[in-house]
């Protein structure tokens, strides 16, 4: 099973709202990606998780708030967004380089639509 | 740094026929991975191709296969018997083999269009 999932497919909300994104995966893969990418664009890299634990932040904006609660689970916290963040939020994960496994392809979700209003 | 380069922005093929995505790179390393992804308008991004850098012979997955050339920093995608199922946005990637989170480096895509 090469799935990553993402939810919810679509979601727009309001400056002042605050939602979560949610990404799951049950590879095994003990790293995860966020990424952000505008419409014809490549995806932009914001944060990364390796086990668990934040190993890269993009200088992303403290708007964007990452949770890693398990292995399994990525989730985006969003708060008092603004409409240049309007985009479509990939999530990735990739086998640990530790695991003996040489395996350096990332796993993409489907995306999560985003539009600020 | 390294970089990803795709001058193409668009690329058009015949039904059936063969056509070659470019892609050229920049980098100081010897050890690497090279990728190309494909994103239809459903907007899910599939990895098409791997290419570890050490090895010399071309990655090939079914239609797909890819001219790596080290030395000249090319790694072009050829696809044969195009599909309508092909037409999709390309992005070439490239990731250090150091460094077990290393980033995904594209290159800007390009969007093939397959003509019936």
């Amino acid at each position: 099973d090469t799935e990553v999932t993402q939810t919810p497919k679509h979601l727009v909300m309001g400056m002042t709202n605050k939602k979560s994104l949610k990404c799951e995966q049950h590879m095994g893969h003990r790293a995860m990606y966020w990424y952000k990418q505008k419409a014809k664009k490549p995806p932009e890299l914001m944060f990364v998780y390796s086990y668990e634990k934040l190993s890269i932040n993009e200088s992303v904006p403290s708007r964007f708030s990452p949770e890693c609660p398990n292995s399994s689970l990525l989730n985006l916290h969003l708060h008092a967004l603004q409409p240049e963040d309007s985009a479509l939020y990939l999530c990735a994960s990739s086998q640990h380089m530790t695991s003996g496994i040489s395996s350096y392809e990332q796993y993409f979700g489907p995306g999560t639509r985003l539009t600020v209003t | 740094a390294q970089t990803v380069t795709q001058s193409q922005p668009e690329m058009s093929v015949q039904e059936a026929e063969t056509v070659t995505l470019s892609c050229t790179y920049d980098t100081s390393e010897s050890d690497y991975y090279l990728f190309w992804y494909k994103q239809p308008p459903s907007r899910q991004m599939i990895l098409v191709i791997r290419q570890e850098a050490y090895k010399q012979q071309n990655a090939t997955e079914n239609r797909f296969s890819v001219n790596f050339q080290k030395a000249a920093k090319s790694f072009s995608l050829k696809i044969s018997d195009s599909q309508l199922g092909d037409a999709a946005m390309y992005f070439c990637a490239y990731r250090s083999a150091s460094g077990a989170n290393s980033k995904l480096t594209f290159g800007k895509g390009i969007t093939l269009s397959v003509r019936p």
